[in-house]
């Protein structure tokens, strides 16, 4: 069985620019999940999805932060305009049904420099 | 904030169990323990779960006392390849709608020495 899948694996991008992370979860997985890791902390859930509805979202900076799943598959989140605050690595994961086990992605390295 | 508190780091000789303490003091009647690890540069990885009765898996044994304030990570025979992070998370299971969302602490940084 696939893994969750993430695109890019690294990227380094300048402060103001804007930047996009691709996720394909686990096929079957109606549960999607987007986590920023800053270095030496633990994941922090920025936003959750079961199908294409977004379930929470409390911890997302919408003011810069954006994240869709039309069609209840794959996913994107978006940064736009980055700051150097932003660096961190994006993990992406999925589970089965809500409250199922999570299972993660590789993740994005980003650099903002 | 996490509601849970793992110590920072341990230590654990190759070959012998290692034994990870987590407190969840604060911890509801309908959520779960969850352990996950994250080996350098790597995603986390999901280990067990469980509600009130101890588990094992082919990976590890959880242990939740009585009262559920606190639970413990069993790995069985420590290898060179489970030197990484480990993290105790409690959450809703089930079809909650809260279900899932998982609040990570800094998690116990295990080292398993030759």
């Amino acid at each position: 069985e696939a893994g969750v899948a993430q695109s890019p694996r690294y990227k380094i991008i300048e402060k103001r620019q804007s930047v996009a992370f691709w996720c394909n979860p686990i096929s079957g997985h109606a549960t999607l999940y987007w986590y920023q890791q800053i270095l030496g902390q633990g994941p922090k859930l920025l936003i959750q999805f079961q199908n294409n509805g977004v379930v929470d979202d409390s911890q997302l900076p919408k003011d810069r932060f954006s994240a869709e799943r039309l069609k209840g598959v794959d996913s994107t989140l978006k940064i736009q305009p980055a700051k150097l605050e932003d660096s961190a690595v994006y993990l992406c994961a999925s589970s089965l049904t809500l409250g199922g086990e999570q299972y993660f992605g590789p993740g994005t390295r980003l650099t903002v420099t | 904030d996490a509601k849970t508190t793992q110590p920072t780091s341990m230590d654990c000789a190759e070959g012998r169990a290692a034994n990870l303490p987590c407190n969840h003091s604060t911890i509801s009647g309908n959520e779960y323990v969850y352990w996950y690890r994250q080996i350098h540069s790597q995603g986390p990885q999901y280990i067990i779960h469980g509600l009130k009765n101890n588990e094992t898996n082919e990976m590890a044994s959880l242990i939740i006392t009585e009262d559920r304030k606190s639970s413990t990570l069993i790995l069985p025979h420590a290898t060179l390849r489970d030197t990484a992070v480990y993290y105790c998370i409690v959450r809703v299971g089930g079809s909650y709608t809260n279900a899932g969302k998982s609040t990570f602490g800094d998690g116990t940084t295990l080292t398993v020495k030759p």
